[in-house]
């Protein structure tokens, strides 16, 4: 069984750019969550989907966005990268009991 | 007062023993409790996952809640190198995550010596 599927592994942007990064859930999962990984803050709750709606969103700025496909997949954007934005962002699919989460997407800022 | 706390370790124990990981938390509307091991350069893997108070078992691993006190419980039993890793305790007010999702610790690091 394939489990939650995050690219890129990895990615470098420059400060102000924009960036996207894709998740495919488990088959069957229609909840999709985002969380942000950082050493001082630890795991923060991004935002999650489920059919294709935004159900819930964490306290985050604006420039943290995503969405939700038809076939459960998710994406989520981050526009005007900032430094503070470096970190390791999780996916995470449920279908009801906890969550399954990916490997994530390391963003480095520079 | 942040709404969990975790000893982030890090937690040193020889192979074999038995290891206690704990969490304690301020927000009474948790209902869901999880814990997850995270490896370097993985995500979390969920581990347990336990509803209300009590005590959970698989394999060797026991999950404790005790809600009266705020205060969650991760036993690992026969511990093995492999289990060295960071674990993560998580809860939240709806079995889908609710409105602000889960609320993590900060994991704490377990290391098994050989």
């Amino acid at each position: 069984k394939a489990g939650v599927t995050q690219t890129p592994r990895y990615l470098i942007k420059t400060r102000g750019q924009q960036v996207t990064l894709s998740c495919s859930p488990i088959s069957g999962h229609r909840s999709v969550s985002w969380y942000q990984q950082t050493p001082g803050q630890g795991l923060q709750f991004l935002f999650e989907y489920f059919s294709e709606t935004q159900r819930n969103k964490g306290n985050f700025p604006g420039r943290f966005s995503g969405r939700q496909f038809s076939n459960s997949r998710s994406e989520m954007n981050v526009s005007t990268l900032e430094l503070g934005d470096s970190a390791l962002y999780l996916c995470a699919s449920s279908r009801g009991q906890g969550y399954t989460f990916g490997s994530g997407t390391r963003l480095t800022v520079v | 007062q942040k709404e969990v706390e975790q000893d982030p370790g890090p937690l040193s124990v020889p192979e074999g023993a038995i290891v206690s990981l704990n969490c304690t938390y301020s927000n009474s509307a948790f209902q869901y409790f999880m814990w997850y091991r995270q490896y370097s350069r993985k995500g979390p893997e969920l581990l347990m996952y336990t509803y209300s108070s009590g005590n959970k078992e698989d394999g060797r691993f026991t999950a404790q809640v005790d809600k009266s006190s705020k205060y969650i419980s991760l036993f690992i039993r026969d511990s093995q190198p492999s289990d060295s890793a960071t674990y993560l305790c998580a809860m939240s007010d709806d079995s889908g995550g609710g409105a602000d999702g889960l609320t993590f610790g900060k994991g704490t690091h377990l290391i098994i010596q050989p």
